[in-house]
């Protein structure tokens, strides 16, 4: 069965430091997997996808996540964080259905 | 703006009442997922539409149904609550609803508070 795990549940990080959120999958295949950011009282928006081809991708707001096969992971990085990253942030793989793992609340201090 | 449209925003109900909870998907969009969002389950999956027929199930409790009808709006009907169905619920949608890469577009949730 397919599952994602994201090993922090809580991190801080200063302005301007550069962030890493983990996540491992596990699925029989070559999945899809996709890294959504929730901000206080809003919805999922995506921040990117991977699916084939070159393992490092790039999305918005500055974030890059890397695709390592033989690690089962799926790792997001930032090199400098705003204090508006402060948010959750899901990493989710999609086969019929988009199964998210539990999260990584983000507090960014000053 | 995803362009999906949940309401209400908010909805405080007594238990054992029913609810319904309305989408409205992105235009062109085909496919409809519901997802309920606590503290201790996380986000999880409820059911998906597809051009109003039902076409993947989840976690979804006897005492939930959903729909989507002609104009591809869906519903999401809750009854006989109980205090743990106290959750966010998000409605997302896609174009074809085929999984894979495909992107979901999330609305902002409708709130259910039972009391």
């Amino acid at each position: 069965a397919q599952s994602v795990t994201q090993p922090d549940i809580h991190i801080t990080v200063s302005e301007g430091a550069s962030l890493e959120l983990r996540c491992n999958y596990s699925y029989g295949a070559t999945p899809y997997l996709f890294w959504y950011v929730q901000s206080p009282g809003q919805g999922l928006q995506l921040l990117l996808k991977y699916f084939s081809g070159d393992t490092l991708v790039q999305g918005i707001k500055g974030f890059e996540a890397e695709f390592k096969r033989s690690q089962s992971s799926f790792n997001l990085r930032k090199p400098s964080v705003h204090w508006s990253d402060a948010a959750e942030y899901f990493c989710a793989l999609n086969d019929y259905k988009l199964s998210f793992g539990a999260g990584t609340t983000v507090t960014v201090r000053a | 703006d995803s362009g999906v449209t949940q309401t209400p925003k908010h909805l405080i109900t007594a238990t054992g009442q029913r609810v319904t909870l309305r989408c409205s998907p992105r235009s062109g969009d085909l496919s409809v997922y519901w997802y309920q969002q606590s503290l201790d389950q996380g986000l999880q999956f409820l059911i998906q539409y597809y051009n109003g027929e039902e076409r993947a199930k989840g976690n979804i409790l006897e005492r939930f149904s959903a729909q989507q009808f002609p104009d591809l709006h869906s519903e999401l009907n809750l009854s006989s609550l109980e205090l743990g169905d106290s959750a966010l619920y998000f409605c997302a949608s896609s174009p074809q609803g085929t999984g894979g890469n495909e992107k979901l577009f999330f609305g902002s949730g409708t709130q259910l508070s039972v009391l």
